[in-house]
């Protein structure tokens, strides 16, 4: 079946350090999006990756999206306490819904 | 905020019994997704309508079912509740069908006892 997997599943950094979490797809996807969670809340997007090789910055946030759009990957320079959360990606296979990964939790060691 | 309302916030029953949970998606939205979240889990999609119609579905449990209405406004209805029914549902909307970032609500939690 159309699966995305993420890792690491865990993440814990000493602020200030860079965060990175990757997504990989067994086949190629229509796009890709990034969602965060905050303890308690709902899933917030982020960011959506259409085209082959793209990279876009979001302030100190850098998504890339793999060449054979199959692979992702969000990271994070300098980390900061507001950073901590949830971090799904979302695989698009063209067929009408969103397959999330698996998540990475990240958690901010101050 | 979001713009999409779910209520009820939290909902606490019993084995075996029927709840509806109710979405609301942002103005002009005609897509609404329904996904549930178990503990410390990622997000399990379970139906996605459009404009009324159905478009896709995961893997949805024959006891659990939705529909949207007239008004956009989702339902979704699980019965034959089980104790691995407990979870946060989360209901989300976006403009249109296809590949459109999505609006999440602020999730209902079920307690099955």
């Amino acid at each position: 079946g159309q699966q995305v997997m993420q890792i690491p599943q865990y993440q814990h950094v000493q602020e200030g350090e860079d965060f990175t979490t990757y997504c990989n797809s067994s086949t190629t996807l229509s796009n890709i999006q990034w969602y965060k969670q905050r303890p308690g809340g709902h899933p917030v997007f982020l960011i959506q990756l259409v085209k082959s090789g793209e990279v876009k910055k979001q302030k100190r946030l850098t998504f890339q999206f793999g060449e054979a759009k199959k692979n992702s990957s969000l990271h994070i320079t300098a980390t900061q306490t507001t950073d901590v959360g949830t971090y799904f990606c979302a695989g698009d296979f063209g067929n009408e819904k969103l397959t999330f990964g698996t998540g990475t939790r990240l958690t901010i060691i101050p | 905020d979001s713009g999409v309302t779910q209520t009820p916030k939290h909902l606490i029953t019993a084995t075996g019994q029927r709840v509806t949970l109710r979405c609301s998606p942002r103005s002009g939205d005609l897509s609404v997704y329904w996904y549930q979240q178990s503990l410390d889990q990622g997000l399990q999609f379970l139906i996605h309508y459009y404009n009324g119609e159905e478009r896709a579905k995961g893997n949805i449990l024959e006891r659990f079912s939705a529909q949207q209405f007239p008004d956009l406004h989702s339902e979704l209805n699980l019965s034959s509740l089980e104790l691995g029914d407990s979870a946060l549902y989360f209901c989300a909307s976006s403009a249109y069908s296809g590949s459109h970032e999505q609006y999440f609500g602020p999730g209902t939690r079920l307690t099955v006892t």
